[in-house]
């Protein structure tokens, strides 16, 4: 159980359009979702937190305009890059927290994203 | 400021050998502490973790963590290392919901 997917495993795309990147937790209603970034050989760093049917909440220093997260339902939560630029290029990480285990969160597979 | 640190950044074992993983932490209260395991290009796998009770900790792969509340440490233990353990490791707090807290990670690598 706990099973957190994310599509697509792999992106590419040109500067200057957008990707959008889905994060579904396949056996469990998720209350709350996190988006994490990692840059090559770092640790993750906390983007933002959504939670089900209100505004994600962002960390500072990373914009709101630029990754939009969308969490509709207790199942999926959506990030989109905006007007993608090479310095976007990462690893995006999600991750879904069940309601009633506020402490434990399940980690998607993670979105390779790399714009050219 | 919460933290966790990993003061190592490599970790090198030969195959068979007993490893450890540092970890420390800055959190107030006492946080759930987690340690999470990530292969080339995959996300966080979860290994085990600690929220209250035995300090030792018991998780997958046959991997162990000492919980050190005087030390604030969480080290990560393995009696017997395989190749197949090498990885990135990364030591993580939770602070009752409400900040998770990753460390810098260490890369462990285990030689045949």
């Amino acid at each position: 159980g706990a099973v957190v997917s994310q599509h697509p495993s792999w992106v590419i795309c040109k500067s200057g359009t957008s990707v959008k990147i889905e994060c579904r937790s396949l056996d469990f209603q998720a209350t709350t979702m996190f988006w994490y970034r990692q840059f090559p050989k770092q640790s993750l760093m906390l983007m933002a937190t959504s939670n089900e049917g209100s505004k994600a909440t962002y960390e500072q220093g990373v914009e709101k305009d630029k990754f939009l997260i969308n969490h509709a339902s207790l199942t999926l939560s959506t990030l989109t890059v905006t007007s993608a630029h090479p310095e976007d290029s990462s690893f995006y990480i999600c991750s879904a927290q069940a309601s009633g285990r506020y402490n434990e969160q399940f980690f998607g597979p993670g979105t390779r994203l790399t714009v050219l | 400021a919460q933290s966790v640190a990993q003061p190592e950044d490599q970790v090198n074992v030969a195959e068979g050998n007993p490893l450890t993983v540092k970890c420390t932490y800055s959190v107030s209260g006492n946080p759930y502490l987690f340690w999470y395991v990530q292969y080339p290009n995959r996300g966080l796998q979860f290994l085990l973790k600690y929220i209250t009770g035995d300090n030792l900790v018991k998780g997958s792969y046959g991997f162990e963590a000492e919980f050190n509340k005087s030390q604030t440490s969480f080290h990560l233990k393995k009696p017997s290392a395989l190749v197949s353990d090498s990885a990135l490791y990364f030591c993580a707090a939770d602070n009752y919901g409400q900040n998770f807290v990753f460390g810098p990670g260490t890369r462990l690598s285990v030689l045949p």
